[in-house]
């Protein structure tokens, strides 16, 4: 069984720019999170989806941060423009509901300069 | 709101030595899980268990729901055992996933 596909890996870039990240979650998995890992801390969730429906983005930063799940499968988000402090790693995860177990995919890592 | 508080905060270990991870949490449980995270950032899935006991080869893990607290064993330590472990939680009638800060363990040949 495939995992959670994400990319890019690594990005980087400067200040103001934009950048989106991509998460496909396990097949069938009806629950997307979408995580940030400061380096040193544990993940914080910024969003969970339900198919195509948003459960909790409460720590989600609106004013920079979107993210979409079109179609209940895979996922985006973005960050314009971004900041120093966006620097961490991006994770998306999947279950096959919203009490089960989480899987994660191998995050992106993101640098802004 | 709810509460992850994971210790201690580090471990350090020879290589064979057994150690004992807790992890106490703040309410009814809906969803409890460990993860290793390796030295790449890959967090990898142990256990998911919001309650009872569960073994996988040199680990096990056990969730006492009623006294609000889960304990991860590690036996007989490797070096590839070294990392952050995360307990990670869901309770009441909240269904987010909250992480504790971790444990980071390591384990000197």
């Amino acid at each position: 069984e495939a995992g959670v596909a994400q990319s890019p890996r690594y990005k980087i870039i400067e200040k103001r720019q934009s950048v989106a990240f991509w998460c496909n979650p396990i097949s069938g998995h009806a629950t997307l999170y979408w995580y940030q890992q400061i380096l040193g801390q544990g993940p914080k969730l910024l969003i969970q989806f339900q198919n195509n429906g948003v459960v909790d983005d409460s720590q989600l930063p609106k004013d920079r941060f979107s993210a979409e799940r079109l179609k209940g499968v895979d996922s985006t988000l973005k960050i314009q423009p971004a900041k120093l402090e966006d620097s961490a790693v991006y994770l998306c995860a999947s279950s096959w509901r919203n009490t089960g177990e989480l899987f994660f995919g191998e995050g992106s890592r993101l640098t802004v300069l | 709101g709810i509460q992850v508080e994971q210790s201690p905060p580090d471990l350090i270990l020879q290589e064979g030595a057994n150690s004992t991870l807790r992890c106490n949490f703040s309410d009814s449980v809906n969803n409890l899980q460990w993860f290793h995270q390796n030295p790449w950032g890959q967090l990898i899935n142990l256990f998911y268990i919001p309650s009872g006991t569960k073994q996988n080869g040199r680990l096990s893990a056990t969730t006492v729901a009623t006294e609000r607290y889960s304990l991860l064993y590690i036996s007989s330590s490797q070096t590839t055992d070294s990392g952050v472990y995360f307990c990670a939680f869901s309770g009441g009638s909240n269904y987010k996933l909250t992480f504790g800060k971790g444990t980071l363990l390591t384990v000197n040949p």
